[in-house]
């Protein structure tokens, strides 16, 4: 089954402790991307890649790392939490074809304490 | 940068009545329209999509439409259904901006029996 799959799925933690979302995708896409969603903001991205190696910041970085070693897998780091990345993270992927449709993971609710 | 604004934030329904949610956008270079369904706990799931040769795409009980001389893309759900509650986002991107998709702040509707 094609899918994008997050972990972990929620996660409470404390201002400052180092914090990892893996997400990893089975399609074999070359695109993938991190957004938060916010109440009455939408979907906004954080950090995109358009494949191996190259990574490139979003609307939102600050406070965010990515890493694009393997096709498969984009995780978004937090190095030094704080509550007001206090969010729902969704990971995407998509084949580099034009424009084509963005997949989404079911999401993963950080709390920030 | 593109900005998308969509209209209503919410919209009540009754079964059996459309539903009608509009997007507006500002980068004339945006050439792919796509919306996306939520339901709760879950990511967003591609329903439709049109591309900026389109004026009109329409699957089953669902149709987008869009004016790119008054840059606004509507979504038309007819005969609605409980099961068509849940948040609808709009999106745009552009070959320029492969896979940065900028989304509106989302409509959460609810169709009542």
């Amino acid at each position: 089954e094609a899918q994008v799959t997050q972990n972990p799925r929620y996660l409470i933690t404390v201002t400052g402790k180092k914090l990892t979302v893996t997400c990893s995708q089975n399609m074999n896409h070359e695109y993938m991307s991190w957004y938060r969603q916010d109440p009455g903001l939408g979907l906004r991205q954080i950090y995109y890649s358009m494949n191996v190696e190259v990574t490139d910041k979003g609307d939102v970085p600050e406070g965010y790392k990515v890493s694009r070693k393997e096709k498969r897998n984009f995780p978004l780091i937090l190095e030094s939490p704080s509550p007001n990345q206090t969010s729902l993270y969704f990971c995407a992927s998509s084949s580099a074809d034009d424009n084509q449709p963005q997949h989404f993971g079911d999401g993963t609710r950080l709390s920030i304490l | 940068g593109e900005n998308v604004e969509q209209h209503p934030s919410t919209l009540s329904v009754q079964e059996g009545d459309s539903a009608v949610i509009k997007c507006t956008y500002s980068d004339s270079a945006s050439n792919y329209f796509p919306w996306y369904k939520q339901e709760l706990g879950k990511g967003p799931q591609l329903i439709i999509d049109i591309r900026s040769n389109v004026g009109e795409k329409k699957d089953q009980r669902i149709a987008v439409t869009l004016n790119k001389t008054a840059k606004h893309f509507s979504l038309h759900i007819t005969e609605t259904q409980p099961e068509d509650s849940a948040v609808y986002f709009c999106a745009a991107s552009s070959i320029d901006s492969w896979g940065k998709l900028q989304f509106g702040a989302g409509t959460q509707v609810v169709v009542t029996p």
